[in-house]
């Protein structure tokens, strides 16, 4: 397993499109949790499933936000109606359910809004 | 409310002397405490955890954290710096017993010069 996957790395989109970002997790990871990280700030907290259950949800995530993890496999987070103040770094991570586990990133998808 | 704080933007330190970066949490209750580096277009790598038991915890790359829960600070350290090192470094929390979100610092960049 070479970890957890992001695609596409980067995307640029005309302002009022729709993107969809896909997240790989590592295979025996049953959490998935992504998250969005701006110039010079830490990675804020978006949203997380165990399995393919939606389990919590930031007040970050509007409803032009959305994000699926069908089969509890991938994960899919689609942005509708793109506004400029949706550029940023779409980061997913993926961990085990034990207790204190730490999260496995992947690289991120780098969203620009034009 | 969970939260942290890294008071510095910039680290500057000379190679091959000790490093420290500084972080203080928080966390309703016990904290997990979590730190993180992040090279340039790259998702975040996992450094060390602390969940319970010694306060003193070694990581990858030879890093280690100190735990002070009167202080409620958990220090990124150490003893030698090496160029490499340089790279932007996020501390995170989430409390034991809510959720599943980490709370990330702003983040603080350690420029290490040969």
């Amino acid at each position: 397993d070479t970890g957890v996957s992001q695609n596409p790395r980067h995307k640029i989109t005309k302002r009022g499109q729709n993107v969809t970002f896909r997240c790989d997790p590592i295979s025996e990871h049953n959490r998935l949790y992504w998250y969005r990280q701006t110039l010079g700030q830490g990675p804020e907290f978006l949203t997380y499933f165990q399995n393919e259950a939606q389990l919590e949800k930031s007040r970050l995530l509007s409803d032009r936000f959305s994000a699926e993890r069908p089969k509890g496999s991938f994960s899919t987070l689609e942005i509708q109606r793109t506004e400029q103040g949706d550029s940023a770094m779409y980061l997913c991570a993926s961990s085990l359910a034990q207790t204190g586990d730490g999260y496995t990133f992947g690289s991120g998808t780098r969203l620009t809004v034009v | 409310a969970q939260s942290v704080a890294q008071p510095e933007d910039q680290v500057n330190v000379a190679e091959g002397n000790p490093l420290t970066v500084k972080c203080t949490y928080s966390v309703s209750g016990n904290p997990y405490l979590f730190w993180y580096v992040q090279y340039p277009n790259r998702g975040l790598q996992f450094l060390l955890k602390y969940i319970t038991g010694d306060n003193l915890v070694k990581g990858s790359y030879g890093f280690e954290a100190e735990f002070n829960k009167s202080q409620t600070s958990f220090h990124l350290k150490k003893p030698s710096a090496l160029v490499s090192d340089s790279a932007l470094y996020f501390c995170a929390v989430r409390a034991q017993n809510s959720g599943y979100a980490l709370n990330f610092g702003k983040g603080t960049s350690l420029l290490v010069t040969p």
